[in-house]
């Protein structure tokens, strides 16, 4: 098993710019999520997934879109990209959200 | 103040020496994790746990719900334990169940 895949590991992006950062996971897991870490924070949750067809919004959703239209892909849409949105992103599954979690090894995003 | 709060936020330790990593929380859970960032920045699932202790190896993680404090200890230290160690805790209340509210982390090094 690959685990939990994201692409691309680096991106530079200038503002106003879109793009999407892609999340796979081949277990089968239902319970999907996007997290962003920045400098003297912890990890803060974008959106989340509980099955195919559902999202939600997590604490720090603004400027982001997401949709899951299959059990194994979950990206992440920014739709204009600011340098706010500068950060590590990490995409994370799990069988159920009382499971552990599996991350996938980030996305390293600069907006300039 | 954030939910959840780790002790101390900097830790360094000589190869063989005992290691004890504070989180404490404020809000009622049903989980708390446990997890491990590579200075590479991948990040590892080490415990999750609801109750008592659990131990894998040298690593092993304490809660006590009553007085809303985890503990996670490392005995034998080496320098591959060298990492950040990040406590996140899952609330009960309402959707926000849903997710995991994260501490900043430790940031451990050990030295040989």
């Amino acid at each position: 098993n690959a685990g939990v895949t994201q692409t691309p590991k680096f991106q530079v992006l200038k503002t106003g710019q879109s793009m999407t950062l892609q999340c796979a996971q081949d277990m089968n897991h239902e319970y999907m999520s996007w997290y962003r870490q920045d400098p003297g924070m912890g990890l803060r949750l974008i959106h989340y997934s509980v099955g195919a067809g559902i999202t939600d919004q997590g604490e720090v959703p603004n400027g982001y879109n997401v949709s899951r239209s299959t059990t194994e892909d979950f990206p992440l849409r920014l739709l204009s990209a600011a340098p706010s949105q500068t950060s590590v992103y990490f995409c994370a599954s799990s069988r159920d959200r009382l499971y552990e979690q599996y991350f996938g090894p980030g996305t390293r995003l600069t907006v300039t | 103040k954030n939910e959840v709060e780790q002790s101390p936020q900097n830790l360094t330790a000589q190869e063989g020496e005992f290691i004890t990593i504070n989180c404490s929380y404020s809000v009622g859970i049903s989980a708390l994790h446990w997890l491990q960032q590579h200075p590479g920045g991948g990040i590892v699932s080490l415990f999750m746990l609801s109750s008592g202790k659990k131990k894998h190896g040298r690593l092993i993680a304490t809660i006590n719900i009553q007085e809303k404090h985890s503990s996670l200890h490392i005995t034998a230290s080496h320098p591959r334990d060298s990492a950040v160690y990040i406590c996140a805790v899952r609330s009960v209340r309402g959707t926000s169940g849903s997710r995991l509210t994260f501490g900043e982390g430790t940031q451990l090094t050990v030295n040989p």
